[in-house]
């Protein structure tokens, strides 16, 4: 299956700073989402991105397929934008996920 | 925008009961998965379903599990036989259609705990 590879895998964060995500993959694709698990286990779509650049309020995110990463900004944190961050790949007919980073941002 | 629901958000079983995890998938979605996640790892494939019928499947689904469209909304997994190891979060995803452009929208997951 595809590699999926994110870092850092864990990020401490004061409250208003921004931070840059990373999530390499191994092969060629033409789906790449990237979710929010909170702390209770939810998980969030946050955005399909494929290739190019999309933004969401705070986040935003930019997929360069041909070089194999994706990036995603969250700027001026709030401790509500903790949890884990996930990318997922889509190979064939199934999503194949990172092992996430896990955001901390403290008051 | 339209939710994949999943319930319940939480289930406890004793090791050895029968559990079946419940989801409802976005109304004009054609295609339903199922994906776990053991506490602290990777959200892993579990199977796909598709016109009535598996698609394909993971090493992890066994014979112990199975899943059904029992009416035109409802997609369930089933658990013949739970064991501790089969304590996860379950996350339902369905998508409009097939091939690898298409995006998932998951469910919030159901938090397993086999005791």
């Amino acid at each position: 299956g595809i590699q999926v590879e994110q870092s850092p895998p864990d990020l401490i964060l004061q409250e208003g700073a921004n931070s840059t995500l990373r999530c390499n993959f191994s092969d060629s694709v033409n789906n790449l989402q990237w979710f929010h698990q909170n702390p209770w286990g939810q998980l969030i779509n946050l955005f399909y991105i494929p290739s190019g650049t999309k933004q969401n309020g705070r986040l935003s995110a930019t997929t360069v397929a041909t070089e194999r990463y994706s990036l995603l900004y969250i700027s001026s944190s709030q401790t509500t934008d903790s949890g884990v961050y996930f990318c997922a790949v889509k190979g064939g007919n199934q999503f194949y996920f990172g092992t996430g980073t896990s955001l901390t941002v403290i008051p | 925008e339209p939710e994949v629901t999943q319930t319940p958000s939480h289930q406890v079983t004793q090791m050895g009961q029968e559990v079946i995890l419940r989801c409802v998938p976005i109304s004009n979605h054609l295609y339903f998965y199922w994906y776990r996640q053991i506490l602290g790892q990777k959200v892993e494939f579990l199977v796909s379903f598709y016109n009535n019928e598996i698609s394909e499947k993971s090493e992890i689904f066994d014979d112990q599990f199975s899943v059904e469209r029992p009416d035109g909304s409802n997609f369930t997994l089933k658990i013949r036989s739970t064991k501790l190891e089969d304590s996860a979060m379950y996350f339902c995803a369905s998508s409009e259609a097939g091939g690898e452009y298409y995006g998932y929208t998951f469910g919030s997951g159901t938090r397993l705990t086999v005791v």
